[in-house]
């Protein structure tokens, strides 16, 4: 069974950074497109950027609203994901879900996800 | 960006009911709409994938219609697993977003 494994969550002030990680196993994981996605507290699903495999180009792209601060990465050795998150306000306060893209076609879906990591932000 | 328009935002139904939510978008998606399922506490799961293909281990009473900006997602027989909240999202362009959800609970 796939598995992907966030860590890294926990408090942070604002303006602070925090790493997440995120352990990929039973898959291949240099092959797949990755994705992080949040979820505020009590509010819904918010996709934040997804990395390509290197195969594929490894492109980046982000959404809006992190663009310039926070930074995605991989390291297909380990098998692991990586969500850097900079200049951090309060409105990233939200867990985030990593999730690996499922591919069919032209179609693109979040295939497999994690169990999420809880990040607040607060002073 | 594209916006995701769901309807209703909230719902209460029956066991063994049949029910429609609907899914719009501020342009079209052609086909490339899904659907996810989110449990309290736990991280979505998806259902419908390309507007209505069903993923592999979800129930047939699931199903997905539309192409376009107007998709729906329509549980045949409500089960009491069922009661949870449901999200479309689009991957015709990135940024990839999700409608707001649709929660479903116990009448």
């Amino acid at each position: 069974e796939v598995q992907l494994v966030e860590s890294g969550g926990g408090l942070v002030k604002p303006g602070g950074s925090l790493r997440l990680s995120c352990a990929a196993s039973r898959f291949p994981f240099s092959n797949a497109w990755m994705s992080w996605v949040r979820q505020a507290p009590g509010k819904g699903l918010e996709w934040v950027g997804r990395i390509k495999s290197k195969a594929d180009g490894g492109a980046i792209d982000y959404a809006t609203p992190v663009k310039g601060r926070f930074t995605i990465s991989r390291d297909d050795s380990k098998n692991t994901l990586y969500l850097q998150m900079n200049s951090l306000s309060t409105e990233d306060t939200a867990v985030y879900y990593c999730t690996a893209e499922g591919v069919v076609g032209t179609s693109v879906f979040f295939h497999y996800w994690g169990q999420g990591a809880l990040v607040i932000v607060s002073s | 960006d594209i916006q995701m328009t769901q309807s209703p935002s909230s719902l209460s139904a029956s066991v063994g009911d049949r029910v429609t939510i609907t899914c719009r978008a501020s342009q079209t998606v052609s086909n490339l709409l899904n659907w996810y399922q989110q449990r309290p506490g736990k991280a979505p799961k998806v259902l419908i994938y390309a507007a209505s293909s069903l993923q592999s281990g979800v129930p047939s009473r699931f199903s997905g219609s539309g192409s376009g900006t107007d998709f729906t997602l329509t549980i045949s027989s409500l089960q009491p697993e069922d009661f949870a909240t449901y999200y479309c999202q689009q991957s015709y362009s990135i940024p990839w977003t999700f409608g707001q959800g649709t929660k479903l609970d116990i009448k």
